[in-house]
């Protein structure tokens, strides 16, 4: 069965270094997203990716974050300037249009 | 912008009870989500309806568009059952994939 692969499962990094974090979507998929979830709260949108531009985006997504498909096949999520709060699970999908969410396992990331 | 409630936040069942989870929402929406979280974190959506009623296996969703409402129900619950069940829908009506999430029920099936 296809599914969506996320790398890598768990980062930890210092405050104020870059993060990028990968994701491989499903193949037919045209739709792209990475949500969060902070430890023991909601899982929150974040941003959707669609013809290689941000369809949508919330407040969290500011200037310290980015998306990019830099291929074919990669969907990443960079953390400019990571802060302590940034600590999350983070959780890339897709989706064809119309259709249901397709999620990877997630992306643990630890600031320090 | 939508408000998702989900009830009851913690439930306990034992083996071959029927489960429903519940879940309320403030805006007219197109298509609401069910989705499973497993103790190790990992997300598997288990149903996307816009009406009506939906099955898989033991699980069935059902929504009333009218009412704002949507129930998830487990026949024959299993301790593998056991995980966070959470439903999902869009931020407004205009904004089919901003999802707003709700904070999830967590369901525990004992043997």
């Amino acid at each position: 069965e296809p599914e969506v692969t996320q790398t890598p499962s768990h980062q930890v990094t210092q405050m104020g270094q870059e993060v990028i974090l990968r994701c491989v979507p499903i193949s037919n998929h045209l739709y792209f997203y990475w949500y969060r979830q902070i430890l023991g709260q909601k899982v929150e949108f974040l941003v959707s990716f669609y013809n290689n531009e941000i369809s949508e985006k919330s407040e969290i997504f500011d200037d310290q974050f980015s998306v990019e498909r830099p291929d074919g096949s990669n969907f990443t999520l960079k953390i400019r300037s990571t802060k302590l709060e940034d600590s999350a699970m983070y959780f890339c999908a897709s989706s064809t249009w119309g259709g249901e969410l397709f999620f990877g396992e997630g992306s643990r990331l630890t600031v320090l | 912008k939508n408000e998702v409630e989900q009830s009851p936040q913690n439930l306990t069942a034992q083996e071959g009870e029927f489960i429903t989870i519940n879940c309320s929402y403030s805006v007219g929406i197109s298509a609401l989500h069910w989705l499973q979280q497993h103790p190790g974190g990992g997300i598997v959506s288990l149903f996307m309806l816009s009406s009506g009623k939906k099955k898989h296996g033991r699980l069935i969703a059902t929504i009333n568009i009218q009412e704002k409402h949507s129930s998830l129900h487990i026949t024959a619950s299993h301790p593998r059952d056991s995980a966070v069940y959470i439903c999902a829908v869009p931020r407004s009506s205009g904004s089919a994939r901003q999802l707003t999430f709700g904070s999830g029920t967590q369901l525990t099936v004992l043997p």
